[in-house]
């Protein structure tokens, strides 16, 4: 079946560093690829998505790029800021499922330092 | 844009009792709406979806059950907790069609204890 793996946490960095949390997929067809962010206490927020191969999907200093040769979404953001620490989860929707199932990965938790 | 309602935000039962966990949602019509578990430290695991009043597919077999009396309107529910079942629920919801990204409720923090 469909699924999802991502770079495993805890991810830690100094502020202003650059980022990137890899995501890889396995699916059956053409799913569409999400970012979700999660802080503290919250549920989740969408941050970025891409529906078919080489869209790139961008928000908020971040960016990813749905690479169907690789079948990667890899997350990046060229300058971190503490108030990016959150857990990230990259997901897939399955196209071929009439109720576009969503598959998330296991989650990568960011800690920024001052 | 929808908004989803999920209650309680936390919950504390004992082993044994039973749990109905509600979301509601508003803003759009026919979604396709999901159960989702957030274990200690790990990711989220897809428990029940529903595309339609009444039709429930569930991922895993366990402890619980969903059901969805109104179109908006998703219940979680168990007969007798284990203290497995403890995490953090979250409800979303997705417009009907393919492709679309989810939205996501504030979650349920429950503790059994």
């Amino acid at each position: 079946g469909d699924s999802v793996t991502q770079m495993e946490g805890p991810v830690t960095l100094s502020e202003e560093a650059f980022l990137t949390i890899n995501c890889t997929y396995t699916a059956t067809g053409y799913p569409s690829l999400f970012w979700y962010v999660q802080y503290p206490g919250e549920g989740l927020q969408l941050l970025l998505k891409a529906t078919k191969a080489d869209d790139k999907g961008s928000n908020k200093g971040f960016e990813a790029t749905y690479r169907k040769e690789t079948t990667s979404f890899h997350l990046e953001k060229g300058s971190v800021q503490v108030s990016d620490s959150a857990v990230y989860f990259c997901a897939l929707s399955d196209q071929y499922s009439s109720a576009s199932k969503i598959i998330f990965g296991s989650g990568t938790r960011l800690s920024i330092r001052p | 844009s929808q908004t989803i309602h999920q209650w309680p935000a936390t919950l504390v039962q004992p082993v044994g009792s039973p749990l109905s966990l509600e979301c509601t949602v508003e803003g759009t019509s026919n979604p396709n709406l999901y159960w989702y578990r957030q274990a200690a430290g790990r990711g989220l695991q897809l428990l029940f979806y529903s595309v339609g009043i009444g039709q429930i597919s569930s991922e895993v077999p366990q402890n619980l059950s969903a059901s969805r009396p109104q179109d908006r309107q998703f219940i979680l529910s168990s007969k007798k907790l284990l203290l497995s079942d403890s995490g953090f629920y979250l409800c979303g919801s997705a417009p009907p069609g393919l492709n679309t990204e989810a939205f996501f409720g504030q979650g349920t923090r429950l503790t059994v204890v």
